[in-house]
């Protein structure tokens, strides 16, 4: 595997706290995505971003932030603001204007102590 | 806004019997949809897409536009087949997809 990757693959957060999960890929994909899985609820989109320096928001940005810097790069922080942070995230990346083929990263896990 | 449902979180067959996995979707515009798998320790991945009309590893699903859905097929399940499906819509633009709930399947020897 490679193409996207994800660190760490478990992540604990105090309350409180602000954490980041990175995601990196050197697929040259212009388009990147964060979901957040959780069981019974499949994956609901955070943000996503078509190209550098532009993001938008899901269906649950609330509580989450991003920033897309670099075109290989798309870190997404998990800010005290969100309630339930505990979840697995799943990063993706496409060829932009071509959801349907993501390439998916193999997630984080994110606990809150 | 778009709206895809799973209605079955869990799916129980045993090896050799047909399995259908529902999908129903709502969308205003014309709707692609796709089917993407997750077997264990693996990485999210495409399975199949309604416009290549294509049968992957046995399975197929026809989009039907008047009862708005996109069922997973496949005649004879194997035990490898044990993983967890989503059902996906993109809308018209491309830029993203909405997923179902998931479901999640296991054949039995």
């Amino acid at each position: 595997d490679g193409g996207i990757t994800q660190s760490p693959k478990y992540l604990f957060r105090k309350e409180g706290q602000n954490v980041t999960l990175s995601c990196e890929q050197n697929l040259n994909h212009d388009a990147m995505y964060w979901y957040r899985q959780d069981p019974g609820q499949g994956l609901r989109l955070i943000y996503y971003s078509q190209i550098v320096n532009d993001f938008q928001k899901g269906d649950i940005a609330e509580g989450y932030s991003v920033s897309r810097e670099k075109k290989e790069s798309f870190p997404l922080t998990v800010t005290s603001a969100q309630k339930n942070p505990t979840a697995f995230y799943l990063c993706a990346s496409s060829i932009a204007g071509d959801a349907e083929t993501q390439y998916f990263g193999p997630g984080t896990r994110l606990l809150v102590l | 806004a778009q709206r895809v449902t799973q209605p079955e979180k869990l799916l129980s067959v045993f090896k050799g019997a047909p399995v259908e996995l529902k999908c129903n979707y709502s969308y205003s515009g014309s709707p692609e949809l796709f089917w993407y798998v997750q077997y264990s320790r693996q990485r999210l991945q495409l399975l199949l897409r309604h416009i290549s009309r294509e049968s992957i590893k046995g399975f197929t699903a026809d989009l039907n536009k008047g009862e708005t859905s996109f069922h997973l097929k496949k005649p004879f399940a194997q035990e490898e087949d044990s993983a967890m499906y989503y059902c996906a819509l993109r809308e018209t633009s491309g830029s993203r997809l909405t997923f179902g709930e998931g479901t999640q399947l296991t054949v039995n020897p």
